[in-house]
């Protein structure tokens, strides 16, 4: 059993379009992430929800909008795609908002815009 | 604000080498410290934490200290495997909110 899963894995697309990127965890957790990874491997947090709450959203496009229809799930939305928007973004959840709980990664979508 | 610092990769060694791989930090308050290890095509996994000064985080044979004194975490390893040849990211988290502040990463290549 996959404890965090993406789909897809691999996303093509170009420059002006609309895609989403699905999360869905099995660990019955609260909380959920999304980041950012860019060509160089850095990772950045962008979004975190805490019981379909928002709680993080860092300085991210206004073009990226999540969606948690439970807490079992977030979702990426990404308007009007931009050559830049080229990264990995991996989905993240942990028990809990406060204090330290282990982050669980899934896999990665890797977004390629031409 | 908040940053962590890694030194720059790659970082290449033959196998059962030792390894050390820096990792500085800034931080307001008394953040908590990680070691996150990516394997090839695969998402972060915690490798090893320390939440306080002088505490000692360890797993897999990897080591790392919290030197409140320099600021530092940097990561251990005596006799390094080709199996460890990954991306190493340093990270911290401070504050409420489970936030982690990552490090460019240091990608470990080891030969036979």
């Amino acid at each position: 059993d996959t404890a965090v899963s993406q789909t897809p894995k691999y996303l093509v697309t170009q420059m002006g379009n609309d895609k989403s990127i699905k999360c869905e965890q099995n660990l019955g957790h609260d909380t959920m992430y999304w980041y950012k990874q860019d060509s160089k491997k850095f990772l950045k947090i962008m979004f975190s929800y805490n019981n379909k709450e928002l709680i993080i959203n860092e300085t991210v496009p206004n073009r990226f909008s999540p969606k948690s229809p439970d807490k079992a799930h977030l979702n990426l939305h990404i308007n009007s795609l931009e050559l830049g928007d080229s990264a990995v973004y991996f989905c993240a959840s942990s028990q809990e908002a406060q204090g330290f709980y282990e982050q669980y990664f899934g896999p990665g979508t890797r977004l390629t815009v031409t | 604000g908040n940053s962590v610092t890694q030194m720059e990769g790659p970082v290449t060694l033959s196998e059962e080498a030792f390894l050390t791989i820096n990792c500085t930090y800034t931080a307001t308050g008394y953040p908590s410290l990680f070691w996150y290890v990516q394997y090839p095509g695969e998402g972060l996994q915690l490798l090893l934490k320390a939440t306080k000064a002088d505490d000692k985080g360890s797993n897999k044979g990897f080591e790392a200290t919290y030197r409140k004194e320099t600021t530092s975490f940097h990561l251990e390893k005596g006799s390094v495997q080709v199996s460890d040849s990954a991306v190493y990211f340093c990270a911290l988290r401070s504050g409420g909110y489970n936030k982690l502040i990552f490090g460019a990463g240091t990608r470990l290549a080891v030969h036979p």
